[in-house]
């Protein structure tokens, strides 16, 4: 059973903090990993992708990947009110096939 | 303009009847998908089309049946409902395979 974990949450910062997202997966094969956002009562949204190890940043976005380790992160920098909602990690596990985990719902206080 | 949209929004329907979602998007990929959320919020793949061919079957009870009309649509219709068909039905597709894009989802309840 190939498996995406998150920790549930939920995640709970202040405002201008950074907020730091964390997966990990269990097939050595995957070759591709994102991070999706969930808002309540809405669709995935695309938010960042990454296929080699290290760092990729998007704006206040910036994603991790440790294949050695199995191992995705998300930071957030200054995180915002609006940041609040449930980030999906994701990887692809076979042929066109993306495996989510089951999400980390982060809070961000104002 | 919607990307990816679907139809309807909403589905309440009472259990043993046949309904459908329909997926349209506007994109120009040639890669469609349907994902099922379920009340927990995870969400699963049940099925994918590469130019309105299926690649992807996943483990789902043969009362669902995917159609694809052409690589811009896919439908998905579901027979004979049960209570533990509720949940919300996300169409995604995808240029390569890889970076998949959601449309609104539809939230299916069976009474």
């Amino acid at each position: 059973q190939k498996e995406v974990e998150q920790n549930s949450g939920p995640l709970s910062v202040p405002e201008g903090a950074i907020a730091s997202l964390n997966c990990t997966y269990s097939d050595r094969g995957s070759q591709s990993f994102f991070w999706y956002r969930q808002y309540s009562g809405k669709s995935p949204e695309l938010i960042m992708s990454i296929y080699s190890n290290g760092d990729k940043e998007d704006g206040r976005f910036t994603a991790q990947l440790n294949k050695a380790s199995q191992y995705v992160s998300l930071l957030i920098r200054d995180s915002q009110p609006s940041d609040s909602a449930t980030y999906l990690c994701a990887v692809t596990t076979g042929y066109s096939t993306l495996t989510f985990g089951k999400g980390t719902m982060l809070l961000v206080s104002p | 303009d919607t990307a990816v949209s679907q139809t309807p929004k909403y589905l309440v329907t009472q259990m043993g009847n046949d309904k459908s979602i329909k997926c349209e998007q506007n994109l120009g990929h040639d890669t469609m998908y349907w994902y099922k959320q379920d009340s927990k919020k995870f969400l699963k793949i049940m099925f994918s089309y590469n130019n309105k061919e299926l690649i992807i079957n996943e483990t789902v009870p043969n009362r669902f049946s995917p159609k694809s009309p052409d690589k811009a649509h896919l439908n998905l219709h579901i027979n004979s409902l049960e209570l533990g068909d509720s949940a919300v039905y996300f169409c995604a597709s995808s240029s390569d395979r890889i970076e998949q894009y959601f449309g609104p989802g539809t939230r299916l309840t069976v009474t």
